[in-house]
């Protein structure tokens, strides 16, 4: 079965900082690949996804991902985090098998950016 | 506004009692799915539809049921709740049967056995 693991469970950043966090899978067929972010006290929201072409993708708020597909990993960055990126990242996986998809989601990471 | 509407927002059940969960979209959706959200664990496929009058079983459907009558509405029922049910539920629909067209999510449920 195809599993997703996020390391980080955890990630405290002062504002303007560097953020990367990542995201390993373990499936090795076609996969989707996405990021979704949960503001507290929200539903989760899509910030980006992969399914073929370039590897590195943009999303919304300033956020890329990139696909390395030998390193089963799809990371999450942004080059200078704000206090409102303060949320929950989840990174998912589904196969490409043509049939009815089902993510499945990391364990989330929590982060929190401090002014 | 267009999206997926979950009812009720909050509920707080005792051990043994029953309850449904709705959830509800507008967007002409074929697939629907319910996740539990737990601390520490992400999000859990408990049951999810590829289309009215179907369903199939997720990752963790002990203790759940659901129904899809109606292609708009994905209904999630608890027989017996436990305090292990303790969770945020959260339903979610998406278009096709491709998943890059990702999920769009509802609000969430916060229920509480006690």
């Amino acid at each position: 079965a195809q599993s997703v693991s996020q390391h980080n469970h955890h990630v405290i950043l002062s504002e303007a900082a560097s953020l990367e966090l990542g995201c390993n899978y373990s499936y090795g067929g076609t996969v989707n690949l996405f990021w979704y972010v949960q503001y507290p006290g929200q539903h989760l929201q899509l910030l980006l996804k992969y399914f073929s072409g370039d590897p590195l993708v943009k999303g919304i708020k300033g956020f890329e991902a990139e696909f390395i597909k030998s390193k089963f990993s799809f990371n999450l960055r942004k080059p200078s985090v704000q206090w409102s990126d303060t949320a929950e990242y989840f990174c998912a996986v589904c196969l490409d098998t043509g049939t009815a998809s089902k993510l499945t989601f990391g364990t989330g990471t929590r982060l929190q950016v401090t002014l | 506004n267009a999206g997926v509407t979950q009812t009720p927002k909050f509920r707080v059940l005792k051990t043994g009692q029953s309850m449904t969960l709705l959830c509800a979209q507008d967007m002409n959706h074929e697939y629907m799915y319910w996740y539990r959200q737990d601390p520490g664990m992400g999000l859990r496929l408990i049951h999810y539809s590829v289309g009215e009058g179907t369903t199939a079983k997720g990752e963790v459907p002990d203790g759940y049921n659901v129904s899809r009558l109606k292609k708009q509405n994905f209904l999630l029922g608890l027989e017996s709740a436990a305090p292990s049910q303790t969770s945020v539920y959260f339903c979610a629909s998406s278009y096709s049967v491709r998943s890059n067209y990702g999920y769009t999510f509802g609000s969430g449920t916060r229920l509480t056995v006690v």
